[in-house]
């Protein structure tokens, strides 16, 4: 079956870093993504990982991907009050259906 | 480039109604996708559309329709409104070919409010 799982709240305060996990179930999934939605506003794209990779850096973040546990997180690193909003992963495969699942989001608060 | 938008922002109806939501993707792209985003459900996916078929469609009752029009621009349409549909609908756009990663650009959404 198709799931996506995300802890719903992290707190940190500002200038720690931060962990989002996720977890997911389709095998198959060719690129995970992690989106950012800050409020009254849609989700835009923070970065993404090809399922053929362990790592990748883009400036403050890091995704890890454990395909043999289908685990992935996004590390923030430098916390900033800008920071706080729901991040969600997501999965798609690239099979023809172009079908993407969203995890349940994990609202991220920063504390001055 | 303009964004993808979402009219309208807000609206009211009450049980029983029905409601058109528009989505105008960003120019060039032919996919369009909905979700039903609430508190407690998170994300749900609705449909997908590419060069007006529909290639996908999630796991919603059949009051729940869409149509894609040849200028990619897409409507979905809730009949026999239920308290229950009360939520924000996200509309999103992207090029919908597998020589990208596929990312897809959201609109702000329209937030349905069911009385």
């Amino acid at each position: 079956g198709e799931d996506v799982e995300q802890s719903l709240f992290l707190s940190v305060r500002e200038g720690d870093s931060s962990v989002i996990n996720c977890t997911y179930t389709d095998s198959s999934s060719t690129y995970l993504y992690w989106y950012k939605q800050e409020p009254g506003a849609g989700l835009q794209l923070l970065t993404y990982i090809f399922s053929n990779m362990d790592m990748k850096q883009d400036q403050r973040l890091t995704v890890l991907l454990n395909k043999k546990d289908k685990h992935l997180s996004l590390r923030i690193a430098d916390t900033q009050t800008g920071d706080s909003a729901i991040y969600f992963c997501a999965e798609s495969t690239a099979s023809g259906t172009y079908k993407y699942i969203f995890g349940t989001g994990t609202r991220l608060k920063v504390l001055a | 480039k303009a964004g993808v938008t979402q009219t309208p922002r807000y609206l009211i109806k009450t049980r029983g109604q029905q409601v058109t939501l528009s989505c105008s993707p960003i120019s060039g792209h032919r996919s369009v996708s909905w979700y039903q985003q609430t508190p407690g459900q998170g994300l749900q996916f609705l449909f997908e559309y590419f060069s007006e078929t529909q290639r996908n469609k999630g796991n919603f009752p059949g009051r729940f329709s869409g149509r894609q029009f040849s200028n990619s621009r897409s409507e979905m349409n809730v009949s026999t409104l239920e308290l229950g549909d009360s939520a924000l609908y996200l509309c999103a756009s992207s090029s919908g070919t597998s020589v990208n990663t596929g990312e897809l650009f959201f609109g702000e959404g329209s937030r349905l409010t069911v009385l």
